[in-house]
């Protein structure tokens, strides 16, 4: 079955640590977003990408980057620049426009600090 | 930009009818989206409408749009316990859009259903 898989499911970060979000799908899909989600909050983009090597920031890239070398994987790097990394990280795929584009989602990383 | 609201709490008794609301400003929009989430997990694509319909029925579920007042509501029929989670409203721009592809999302609406 075709899907979109984040791991790990839990991950714990230490003081001026990097840690690394991954995310692969085998939908088939260009795009690939991450979104960050704090409790009682909806989603806020953090970077997204239409085509493999290339990326853009979302709302909230600062203390965040990603690479896009291969269509299937956007992993995600929290950095220690990121001072409140604790939150609920999502990755989403979806086709290209002008295709109907309805995001394909992971069930999640939860980060939270040591 | 573009923005998306909803109203953040919703509570009704098992067996009614549960009405979502989601008002959003981008005219242009041309897909409107509603997921589900349940805790602890990611978004779920519920259902969908295109911004030339008025009204999708799928099963339980009834999606409204009124373009004029750009404003969409979800509809579930005798609402169960296990429709309790939160529903995200979203809209995607036209394809000529420069943000082509990126959704909007609401801040999503928390549904208790009582028993």
């Amino acid at each position: 079955d075709g899907g979109i898989t984040q791991s790990p499911k839990y991950l714990f970060r230490k003081e001026g640590q990097n840690v690394t979000l991954s995310c692969e799908q085998n939908l088939n899909h260009d795009a690939m977003y991450w979104y960050r989600q704090d409790p009682g909050q909806g989603l806020r983009l953090i970077y997204y990408s239409q085509i493999v090597n290339d990326f853009q920031k979302g709302d909230i890239a600062e203390g965040y980057s990603v690479s896009r070398e291969k269509k299937e994987s956007f992993p995600l790097t929290v950095t220690s620049a990121q001072k409140n990394p604790t939150a609920f990280y999502l990755c989403a795929s979806s086709r290209n426009p002008p295709d109907n584009q309805p995001q394909h989602f992971g069930d999640g990383t939860r980060l939270s600090i040591l | 930009g573009e923005d998306v609201e909803q109203s953040l709490f919703l509570s009704v008794r098992e067996g009614d009818s549960s009405v979502i609301n989601c008002t959003y400003t981008d005219s242009s929009s041309t897909y409107l989206y509603w997921y589900k989430q349940e805790p602890g997990a990611g978004l779920q694509l519920l259902t969908y409408i295109f911004s030339n319909m008025d009204m999708k029925q799928d099963q339980r579920l009834t999606v409204l749009l009124n373009k004029k007042d750009k404003h969409l509501s979800l509809r579930i029929a005798d609402t169960q316990t296990g429709d309790s989670a939160i529903y995200f409203c979203a809209e995607t721009p036209p394809p000529i859009n420069t943000n082509a592809g990126k959704s909007t999302f609401g801040d999503g609406t928390t549904l208790t259903v009582k028993p």
